[in-house]
């Protein structure tokens, strides 16, 4: 059974730094994108970004609004995928979650769905 | 204000049918799949519909999805009060190299 939990949520300062992790489980992680979302209170889903696998470079990609501010790495020996968060601002106030990214390839792979998520990890920014 | 485009909510008694539309662009639902994802705040989300039309198995064929140009429909008929939830359509966007949501949709089965 395919699973994924988050965890690293809590309550931190305006400015300061947090790191989340996705810790899977039932499939091999290392052979899949992993994605990042999150939902702010009253509002709707939003994706973060989302890692490639190995095999497809390992690379990143952002959403403007955390892009300079929010790193996504893996360690496929952990099955972990991490979301660092620096630079929190009041408006990073959501509840986070990952999902496991299926990848379509043209000149470039990037998601086409996710088809596994977890129940998520609130962040709470607070002065 | 999302780059897709939903209802903000749909409602119909239980054992109708409901449609829900999303509406993008060339950039987004024009030229790249559509999926569609269930979500209960508190939980997590659930796919529902990929490639524009295709069920994960263990989807009920209660629903349905389609594309049409910049739009995308997503269909439940034989509605249940377990069906109330929020629905987002998404997408990749190549001009903004991002993934897209509609704002979502809440369905509630009277």
């Amino acid at each position: 059974e395919v699973q994924l939990v988050e965890s690293g949520g809590g309550l931190v300062n305006p400015g300061r730094s947090l790191r989340l992790s996705c810790t899977a489980s039932g499939f091999t992680f290392g052979d899949y994108a992993m994605s990042w979302f999150r939902q702010a209170p009253g509002k709707g889903l939003e994706w973060v970004g989302f890692i490639r696998s190995k095999a497809y470079g390992g690379t990143t990609e952002y959403a403007a609004s955390v892009k300079d501010r929010f790193t996504i790495s893996r360690d496929d020996s952990k099955s972990i995928a991490y979301l660092q968060m620096d630079s929190l601002k009041s408006e990073d106030t959501a509840v986070y979650c990952c999902a496991r990214a299926l990848l379509a390839c043209g000149s470039a792979c990037y998601p086409y769905f996710f088809d596994y998520w977890g129940q998520g990890t609130l962040v709470t920014l607070s002065s | 204000q999302s780059v897709l485009t939903q209802p903000p909510s749909v409602s119909a008694a239980p054992g109708q049918k409901v449609t829900i539309s999303c509406s993008g662009s060339s950039s987004n639902i024009g030229n790249n799949y559509v999926s569609w994802y269930q979500h209960l705040p508190g939980t997590a989300p659930k796919l529902l519909i990929h490639d524009n039309d295709k069920r994960p198995s263990g989807i009920p064929d209660r629903f349905s999805g389609s594309k049409s140009g910049t739009s995308a429909t997503l269909g439940i008929t034989g509605l249940q009060t377990g069906d109330e939830a929020d629905y987002y359509c998404g997408g990749w966007d190549y001009s903004l190299s991002a993934w897209v949501f509609g704002g979502g949709t809440k369905l509630t089965v009277l």
